[in-house]
């Protein structure tokens, strides 16, 4: 149980287009599903909290006119990178929180890496 | 600023020893505490979670918690080369200004098991 899974794995895509990833929340509901950036040799750094229904809560720093979030089910949150620049490039990694046990507990997403050239 | 600190490593230990990684938080009114492991490459993945002060076992992994020390360890008993892998300890902190709650990450320790 518990299963996190996102879309695409990897993209590689030219500066100034947009990106869409998608995180699922495979056999459990999630009304929370949070997104991370994570830069080689570095942490984790949480980017926004989406909220089923509503909107996302960014952390400061964060655009979220350039990182657009959408969690429009109980079972998907998209991430849209929007004119993407070579700084952007990182692995985006989604969780979710299992609504149903009530827990704090995050399951992560495979990641899915980003190239932007 | 509301922090969870870790000793970056590495830490090489040789295999079929205990492996014990610690983390301290900043954050007294934390309750929900996590060890994740993250393999080169890839994202975290839950080893365990603990919410009460003490030791909690779970096959070859301890987690220990002391609220009073703000203080979370992590035990790998008979270490495997398997368990080379960046360790994250993660503390559930409530934002101050919005109240919500979120996971704030260590830096992560760097593991190495020496066959």
């Amino acid at each position: 149980g518990a299963v996190v899974s996102q879309h695409p794995s990897w993209v590689i895509c030219k500066s100034g287009t947009s990106v869409k990833i998608e995180c699922r929340s495979l056999d459990f509901q999630a009304t929370t599903m949070f997104w991370y950036r994570q830069f080689p040799k570095q942490s984790l750094m949480l980017m926004a909290t989406s909220n089923e229904g509503s909107k996302a809560t960014y952390e400061q720093g964060v655009e979220k006119d350039k990182f657009l979030i959408n969690h429009a089910s109980l079972t998907l949150s998209t991430l849209t990178v929007t004119s993407a620049h070579p700084e952007d490039s990182s692995f985006y990694i989604c969780s979710a929180r299992d609504t149903r046990t009530g827990g704090q507990t995050q399951y992560f997403g495979p990641g899915t890496r980003l190239l932007v050239l | 600023q509301k922090e969870v600190e870790q000793n970056s490593g590495p830490l090489s230990v040789p295999e079929g020893a205990i492996a014990s990684l610690n983390c301290t938080y900043s954050d007294r009114g934390s309750q929900s505490f996590f060890w994740y492991r993250q393999y080169s490459g890839k994202s975290p993945e839950l080893i365990m979670s603990i919410y009460s002060n003490g030791d909690k076992e779970d096959g070859r992994f301890t987690a220990q918690l002391n609220k009073a020390s703000q203080y979370v360890s992590l035990l790998i008993r008979d270490s495997q080369p398997s368990d080379s892998a960046t360790y994250l300890c993660a503390v559930n902190m409530i934002e101050s200004n919005f109240g919500n709650e979120k996971l704030t990450f260590g830096t992560g320790t760097r593991l190495t098991i020496i066959p």
